[in-house]
């Protein structure tokens, strides 16, 4: 099975570009790219999801490369807020086989 | 539209007990993924449901368990407590078992405290 690797924790101010990396070596070909925000004590909560290149929403920004190998979240000008873990989620397999496999997570620290 | 719902939100049991857990997805939705996060830590898969049946297990002992009913909710059961079980466990819903691109739509969690 695929493992996903991200940070383990990232420090940033307030208006700053946060740039968060995961790698997921061994990707499956039909498998999406999904990154969740994550607040003490409540669920995660989707952010954004892509296969390839880039998607941009109203939040975030998710660049992934030809290889698929690896993605990075884009957080633009972020605030007090955004404080909270960030997951990357690679699906694996189809079917009956699926197994979602969550990265451990960055704990992403915004400071005044 | 009601989002994921997630009973009780707090529980607290001895060592020994059972605890029982209900989730109810989003209206159409007909997977369910209950998931455990221990203090600090991320998220460990437990089961998949999907139209009623068991389609995935996470590395847990069988006195984790649960299922699906005809209306897509669900209920995990934990039986024989341990202390280490104390944790939030999450509910997830997604579409189904053939369009689930990997958007999960998750509930506030059940905190279950075992003494």
């Amino acid at each position: 099975l695929a493992k996903t690797t991200q940070p383990i924790s990232m420090d940033s101010y307030e208006g700053q570009e946060v740039n968060i990396t995961c790698s997921h070596n061994n990707i499956a070909t039909n498998d999406y790219i999904t990154w969740y925000q994550q607040f003490p004590s409540q669920g995660p909560r989707f952010i954004i999801q892509g296969y390839k290149t880039k998607v941009t929403n109203e939040v975030a920004s998710l660049f992934i490369p030809a290889d698929r190998k690896s993605s990075t979240l884009s957080l633009p000008r972020v605030s007090l807020s955004d404080t909270a873990v960030y997951y990357c989620l690679v699906g694996l397999g189809a079917g009956n086989n699926r197994k979602l496999i969550w990265g451990l997570g960055t704990s992403l620290a915004v400071n005044p | 539209e009601a989002g994921v719902t997630q009973s009780p939100t707090h529980l607290i049991k001895t060592r020994g007990q059972q605890a029982t857990l209900r989730c109810s997805p989003i209206s159409g939705h007909t997977s369910v993924y209950w998931y455990q996060q221990a203090l600090g830590l991320g998220l460990q898969f437990l089961l998949w449901y999907d139209e009623g049946e068991e389609r995935n297990r996470g590395n847990f002992p069988p006195r984790f368990s649960g299922r699906q009913f005809p209306n897509y909710s669900s209920e995990l059961n934990v039986n024989a407590l341990e202390l280490e079980d104390s944790a939030l466990y999450l509910c997830a819903s997604s579409t189904g078992a053939d369009s689930d691109t990997g958007e999960l739509f998750f509930g506030e969690g059940s905190r279950l405290t075992v003494l």
